[in-house]
């Protein structure tokens, strides 16, 4: 059974400070990795994505990925009220589809 | 379109009924993808197509659902005598790539809720 482990949260920052999300992986032969936005009542809407060991920067966000850790993780710099979600990690191990974890909620308080 | 379009939005089924969900994909994308999300989870996959062929369906969680893509653009996710375990929001998305290795796009969802 191919797992991604994420912390549940809410995970809680004051605004402008830095968000740190994680996940985990089971799956050695796993090649893309992907993070995902979902807002309450919404559906998932991709923000980042990463396939090679190291930083991949877009704007506030960066995705870190440590192949031979299983470990990928979303940094968010400078949170904004407005990056409150939940924020989902999914992995492809170059089959047909995602596997996600459960998601990490983030709260940005004012 | 511009985006996946899901139909309908909201579901509520009598336990027994029959339902059949919608899914009209991005315009010329090649793989769909319908997957369900339990209140508090991540997304699980049910089925993938390319084009018309279901290639993948080991995720159907039982011989009650049916999805299929005729003409490789439409889709239809079909579940037979619906149970309270199926309350769900089920999701469609698709790509321009082949399989998931590039992401996807998702559609708005189907909120089913079995009474």
């Amino acid at each position: 059974q191919k797992e991604v482990e994420q912390n549940s949260g809410p995970l809680s920052v004051p605004e402008g400070a830095i968000a740190s999300l994680n996940c985990t992986y089971s799956d050695r032969g796993s090649q893309s990795f992907f993070w995902y936005r979902q807002y309450s009542g919404k559906s998932p809407e991709l923000i980042m994505f990463i396939y090679s060991n190291g930083d991949k920067e877009d704007g506030r966000f960066t995705a870190q990925l440590n192949k031979a850790s299983q470990y990928v993780s979303l940094l968010i710099r400078d949170s904004q009220p407005s990056d409150s979600a939940t924020y989902l990690c999914a992995v492809n191990d170059n089959t047909d589809k995602l596997i996600f974890g459960t998601g990490t909620r983030l709260q940005v308080f004012p | 379109g511009a985006g996946v379009s899901q139909s309908p939005r909201y579901k509520v089924a009598k336990r027994g009924q029959d339902v059949a969900l919608r899914c009209d994909p991005i315009s010329g994308h090649v793989s769909l993808f319908w997957y369900q999300q339990a209140l508090g989870q991540g997304p699980e996959f049910l089925t993938y197509f390319q084009n018309e062929a279901q290639l993948d369906k080991s995720g159907l969680p039982s011989d009650r659902f049916f999805a299929e893509r005729p003409e490789g653009s439409v889709s239809t996710l079909k579940i037979q005598r619906t149970q309270q375990e199926d309350s769900a929001v089920y999701l469609c998305a698709s790509s321009t790539g082949i399989g998931g290795g590039y992401g996807y796009t998702f559609g708005s969802g189907t909120r089913l809720t079995v009474v």
